[in-house]
């Protein structure tokens, strides 16, 4: 089951528009983590969240996880078409620790 | 340094035939070892995990099996091949960072698996 919830699905932006996508759960999350995903290929590792407010960046990239630790936005600034692709977060589970369960995915469109 | 290698890139087989895909890992010792399936319109999902050799746990009954005949590889094979057992194949890696208890996570490039 999916417990890991993911929205929107897709989200088409025009360039230099920001966007965020939301994760959330319904259980504490012991370590969040966000990938981006061309089609056809590998993961790829964007940012990492344990701490309940705590807040990172990457270049255009924010990537915050709340107080509760059970929701997570990813916050892209002045969108680019080499932002497109698929974003999926993912989570370790407290009681099991050391297996990362996804979301759905989110797929991002930027049009020029 | 780091590095995971899985192949083949992709892979065409007729229902009912068998399967093996095999992904190896470098420059680490015991990782934990995963093989995730994306099917279309789906998310990521986990279907092994491996936390050292002979030592595979399955996350959803299906028509695959895994193993761990050495430390850093990881193979997941069929006897016969569904049509639902088309999807992308991602095999992963992981080792815990620092003292906090934090897992790293490091995927392969995938394989595209058709079932026809």
């Amino acid at each position: 089951s999916q417990e890991l919830e993911q929205s929107p699905q897709s989200l088409i932006v025009q360039e230099g528009k920001n966007l965020t996508i939301n994760c959330t759960s319904s259980k504490t999350l012991y370590g969040l983590y966000w990938y981006k995903q061309k089609y056809g290929e590998g993961l790829i590792f964007l940012m990492m969240l344990q701490k309940g407010g705590e807040e990172k960046s990457h270049e255009k990239i924010t990537a915050k996880l709340d107080e509760k630790k059970q929701q997570s936005s990813l916050h892209i600034t002045a969108s680019q078409p080499s932002h497109a692709g698929i974003y999926l977060c993912g989570a370790d589970r407290g009681s099991t620790l050391g297996r990362l369960y996804f979301g759905r995915g989110t797929q991002l469109t930027v049009w020029p | 340094s780091q590095t995971i290698h899985q192949w083949p890139a992709t892979l065409v087989q007729p229902v009912g035939s068998p399967l093996s895909l095999e992904c190896t890992v470098e420059g680490t010792s015991n990782p934990n070892l995963y093989w995730y399936r994306q099917a279309a319109g789906r998310g990521l999902q986990l279907l092994f995990y491996s936390v050292g050799i002979g030592q595979i746990s399955s996350e959803v009954p299906q028509n695959l099996s895994a193993s761990r005949p050495q430390d850093r590889q990881f193979i997941l094979s069929s006897k016969k091949l569904l049509l639902s057992d088309s999807g992308f194949y991602l095999c992963a890696w992981s080792v815990v960072l620092g003292s906090a208890g934090v897992y790293g996570y490091t995927f392969g490039s995938g394989t595209r698996l058709t079932v026809v």
